[in-house]
């Protein structure tokens, strides 16, 4: 079965903290991604990925970062954690680009206090 | 990024009545994805439309590609309690191949 692992389901963050979010899959697929979802704003892009070491800005990267030194582990990055960032987050992965399925993890839902 | 828009935001129907959403853009898709959030959980992909004018058919939920490729409907014919949850229409091709952008969604909420 396909699977895409997210380190915690729930995580609660002091305002200032580097907050790092991990994500692993063990399908060998090329394409990673990152999104917050909020209610009312859907899923929005924050980063991705296509290749290892490879990455692109999403529609809101502002405050974040990533960091994919191996292929199966994406991992999402608050250098300076803020309350506006309290959201939760889903990491996905697909085989590659165009129609390919998408797979995500169950989320983590961050609280910055 | 294409604006994908999503219509109604909110939905809420009895069971065993019929229903469409809607995602729709200014600019024509390559293709585009529908998923189902359920709560607590991630998305996951019900279909993928292609080819204009496309029908595909997943037992009591029917997909639409327009004509023109700028936008798609699903029905859901004598809606479930199961059929609740949020449905998000996706653009799986922007940026170069490699983005995949979604709607804000339609939250579906079958009353038993």
């Amino acid at each position: 079965d396909v699977k895409v692992t997210q380190s915690s389901r729930y995580l609660v963050k002091r305002t200032g903290e580097k907050v790092f979010l991990e994500c692993v899959q063990d399908m060998d697929h090329e394409n990673m991604f990152w999104y917050r979802q909020d209610p009312g704003l859907g899923l929005r892009l924050i980063y991705f990925s296509y290749d290892v070491k490879m990455k692109e800005k999403g529609d809101i990267p502002e405050g974040y970062s990533v960091s994919r030194e191996k292929k199966e582990r994406f991992s999402l990055i608050l250098e300076s954690a803020s309350t506006n960032q309290t959201s939760m987050y889903l990491c996905a992965s697909r085989p590659g680009p165009l129609n390919t399925e998408a797979f995500f993890g169950q989320g983590t839902r961050l609280t910055v206090v | 990024t294409q604006l994908l828009e999503q219509s109604p935001q909110f939905l809420s129907i009895q069971e065993g009545e019929n229903l469409t959403v809607y995602c729709n853009s200014s600019s024509v898709f390559s293709s585009l994805q529908w998923y189902r959030q359920e709560p607590g959980e991630g998305p996951v992909l019900l279909v993928t439309v292609v080819t204009g004018g496309e029908v595909k058919k997943l037992k009591r939920l029917t997909f639409q590609f327009g004509d023109a490729r700028k936008d798609s409907s699903l029905h859901i014919t004598a809606a479930q309690p199961g059929d609740t949850g949020l449905y998000l229409c996706a653009d799986p091709s922007g940026a170069g191949s490699y983005q995949l952008t979604f709607g804000k969604g339609t939250k579906l909420s079958v009353i038993p």
